[in-house]
């Protein structure tokens, strides 16, 4: 099985209002994590980032989250605007992964109602 | 400036022809990825590559082949096409640093090539 994987495959959300989208992770030697959005017909892009040694990061309009305890991890996206409308994917390097393998989880898409 | 691209970015054909995708990156990094993308999302892993190491996804058939003729390309062919090979696949680099060797910086994403076999 996968190591990663989301709680919600899809998440629905107000313009306006927060979103959040959660992530849980099973390698517990896991030490950075990686949120990305992927836009219909587009390649995946980086959002934010965080390393084991911390657990929250803070970017423009956007929090990442890692509760190690529990190995979650989860996006909040403050004020979600209808360009937030994507699928969105937690990654993880797993410790003695080499050259950055990165392990992607299944994708939560998130729609923007206007 | 295209940090990272693909060439094509849609590739039909029949089964059991042999088809490259070309990828390059201007970014200067040292490793560089493939990824195949499935009808659900899914993306995994298929290789990475710097001019030290290969390192290949235990899953993927040796009809898949990496090749680069230099640090900012990463070529990939595929032999014998199959049904089951139709997909997204992107191509990725990115600066490898830290500790032990393992990149603690993100991964630049290529706009992927369409791959569907008839």
């Amino acid at each position: 099985g996968e190591s990663v994987g989301l709680h919600l495959p899809t998440l629905s959300v107000q313009e306006g209002d927060n979103s959040i989208i959660n992530c849980a992770y099973s390698n517990s030697a896991s030490d950075y994590f990686i949120w990305y959005k992927q836009e219909s017909g587009k390649g995946p892009q980086f959002i934010i980032d965080i390393r084991s040694n911390m657990d929250k990061r803070q970017g423009q309009r956007v929090t990442v989250l890692l509760n190690k305890t529990v190995k979650h991890l989860s996006l909040q996206i403050a004020a979600t605007q209808p360009g937030d409308s994507a699928v969105y994917f937690c990654a993880e390097n797993p410790n003695g992964g080499s050259q950055g393998n990165l392990i992607f989880g299944k994708g939560t898409k998130l729609s923007v109602k206007p | 400036d295209t940090a990272v691209s693909q060439t094509p970015k849609y590739l039909v054909t029949q089964m059991g022809n042999d088809k490259s995708i070309k990828c390059e990156q201007n970014l200067g990094h040292d490793t560089m990825y493939w990824y195949k993308q499935d009808s659900k999302k899914f993306l995994k892993i298929m290789f990475s590559y710097n001019n030290k190491e290969l390192i290949i996804n235990e899953t993927v058939p040796n009809r898949f082949s990496p090749k680069s003729p230099d640090k900012a390309h990463l070529n990939l062919h595929i032999n014998s096409l199959e049904l089951g090979d139709s997909a997204v696949y992107f191509c990725a680099s990115s600066q490898v640093s830290g500790v032990s060797g393992r990149a603690y910086n993100e991964q630049f994403f290529g706009p992927g090539t369409r791959l569907t076999v008839l």
